[in-house]
């Protein structure tokens, strides 16, 4: 079946430096890929998506490119804010509408 | 914005009980979830269902059944509640597209649920 693997956290930075989550799925054929993230105390909110190969979807300064070749999608920040500190999802759509999540990895930025 | 309340943030109920979670979405979605999430396994998905009376199990569907009685509102139905089922749980719905998965699934708070 399907499968996304994203990288364990917790992931601590100081506040301005640079963010790579990586994510890697496995799938029958090309699905579309998301980045969800979940705030303390809230539901996950989609941060960004891509639907085909070379995509690239962005949001709130995050990133993430839609590599076939790797099967891979990671989120990208060039700058993070202690603003940013939360609990990020990849996920992939499979067939009928369902999604497939990674475990999530938290981050945490400090001043 | 797409809007899905679920009926209670937090939620404390004995072992044995049948407990009810509720889930409403105002965008007239056709497609609505149930997830488990546990710290370390992510969401698991419990139920989904694309219309109205029809459901189908997910990957962890033991110990659960839903309702989905009218285009707005999945429940989610503990028959009989254990203490392995403290959890928190998240309802989300999205549009249908014929098939595909291009649509963003949309979420709910969450429900902290404690079984004692």
């Amino acid at each position: 079946g399907d499968s996304v693997t994203q990288m364990e956290g917790p992931v601590t930075l100081s506040e301005e430096a640079c963010l790579t989550i990586n994510c890697t799925y496995t799938a029958t054929g090309y699905p579309s890929l998301f980045w969800y993230v979940q705030y303390p105390g809230e539901g996950l909110q989609l941060l960004l998506k891509a639907t085909k190969a070379d995509d690239k979807g962005s949001n709130k300064g995050f990133e993430a490119t839609y590599r076939k070749e790797t099967t891979s999608f990671h989120l990208e920040k060039g700058s993070v804010q202690v603003s940013d500190s939360a609990v990020y999802f990849c996920a992939a759509a499979g067939t009928a509408s369902k999604l497939t999540f990674g475990t999530g990895t938290r981050l945490q930025v400090t001043l | 914005d797409v809007k899905v309340t679920q009926s209670s943030r937090y939620l404390v109920k004995r072992t044995g009980e049948k407990v009810f979670l509720e889930c409403v979405q105002d965008m007239d979605h056709e497609n609505m979830f149930w997830y488990r999430q546990d710290p370390g396994l992510g969401l698991r998905l419990i139920y989904f269902s694309y219309d109205v009376k029809m459901k189908e199990k997910g990957d962890i569907p033991e110990g659960y059944s839903v309702s989905r009685e009218k285009k707005e509102r999945f429940s989610l139905i503990l028959e009989s509640a254990s203490t392995n089922q403290t959890s928190m749980y998240l309802c989300a719905s999205s549009l249908w597209t014929g098939g595909g998965g291009n649509q963003p699934q949309h979420f709910g708070d969450g429900t902290r649920l404690s079984i004692l």
